[in-house]
Formats: structure tokens, sequence, C-alpha cells
């Protein structure tokens, strides 16, 4: 199973500034995955991240506000930008398995954003 | 209607008790099924994975599928303090690009 990191590990920040979390894997993975899992609420697909390409949004997420690095197979970063309160959330990053299971994904331990 | 519903919860059990958690899906193609562990700031975990309808058990978990009713359920046996935890179910998109839908979760409690 793959070893995924996550910085911060939480973070509080104002309105209207942008934060950036890191996704670091212990090994090479061709998909990355960001979701949002709002208080209460279920975890909901951002984008896919390829290495070499640009991110794949979700309906209802954009690059403006969510924009995505994807540097090589171990490394990723979002971006929340220009960020208020509704933006406040668990983010987590993923990972496909390498375990030949049908889409079964290695989670991040997460980045609790509280905007105030 | 939303593609995936589970039941809300939260759910508290005594030691000991057998636990159901419940999903139900809209999309008749779906044809994986899982369900994920979370602990309390952490990120989920992958704790059962099925394919097709019946019974499949790990250990203390059966997960079982219903897919003429499109019902998907989570028993725990003999449930332990440690299983405290919220459990969400998870169906692949049948043939995309990986992507997983989620329930909303149950959160479920057992006390010592």
């Amino acid at each position: 199973s793959a070893v995924i990191s996550q910085k911060p590990s939480r973070d509080i920040c104002q309105r209207g500034t942008s934060l950036t979390i890191q996704c670091q894997v212990d090994s090479q993975v061709t998909m990355m995955f960001w979701y949002r899992q709002q208080p209460g609420q279920s975890l909901t697909l951002i984008a896919t991240a390829n290495q070499g390409s640009e991110a794949t949004y979700e309906s209802g997420f954009v690059i403006d506000k969510f924009p995505i690095s994807r540097p090589n197979l171990t490394f990723s970063t979002l971006t929340v930008s220009n960020m208020s309160p509704e933006d406040s959330s668990i983010y987590l990053c993923s990972v496909e398995s390498d375990r030949g299971r049908y889409n079964e994904q290695f989670f991040g331990p997460g980045t609790r954003l509280t905007v105030l | 209607q939303k593609e995936v519903e589970q039941d809300p919860g939260p759910l508290s059990v005594p030691e000991g008790a057998i636990v159901s958690l419940n999903c139900t899906y809209s999309n008749s193609a779906f044809q994986y099924f899982m369900w994920y562990r979370q602990y309390s700031r952490k990120g989920p975990e992958l704790l059962m994975y099925t394919y097709s309808s019946g019974n499949k058990e790990d250990g203390r978990f059966t997960a079982q599928v219903d897919k003429s009713s499109k019902y998907i359920s989570l028993f725990i046996r003999d449930s332990q303090p440690s299983d405290s935890a919220t459990y969400l179910c998870a169906i692949p998109w049948p043939g995309s690009a990986r992507q997983l839908t989620f329930g909303s979760g149950t959160q479920l409690t057992v006390l010592p």
C-alpha cells in the first residue's frame, strides 16, 4: 500500500487569502485525486491529476479556484484560492492502489482548513 | 436523487453488538462496491471490497450486496470500541476514469 503524507495537517486562514496543500506519495503513481470533505458530509472529488497534463476538474470546481500542480509522479499540490468561509473543509489527496483492485484508492490523512 | 444514499446515523451501540450499516444506489450499472472506514482526523481506508451480489466475509465484517434492490450493507459482529469510526460506502463509476462516488458516511460509536 502507498504511504501518503499531506502538509499542512491543518490551518486557519483569513478570507481572501490562498493556501497551497502538498501531497507526497512514497511511490510513483500515475493518477492522483483531490477530494473535499465538508463537515458532516461525504467526500466530493475535486479533480484528477495526471503527471504531465492538465488536471481534470469535476462539475462545480474550476481551475481558477483550485489550481493543481503535478510536477512528478510522487507529488502534487492543490491551492485553494481567494478563500471564503464556505471553503472550510477537509481536503484529501488519494492515489490508486497497485494491488489490481478495481478503483481502490489510498488516502492521505487530510488537511483541515478553517477560513475565518 | 443522489447516486448513493447512506443511512446518516450517528449510531451508538454497546460493545459486542451486531452493527448494520446500509447504503442504497440508483445506477443499475454499478458493479463494484466498497466500504471505507475513516477514523477521526485520518483519511479513509478500504475495509471491504465486493463484486456481484451475495455476501463476503472478512473476520468480523460481512459485506452484502443485493443488486435487485440496489442495496448494500456492512455487518460488524462482536463490535469493539476500536470499531468506532465513520463508515462510508463507495461505488466506482462503471468504466470511468476511476471516479469513486461516496455515501455520506455513518458515524459509529461502540461503547465499552
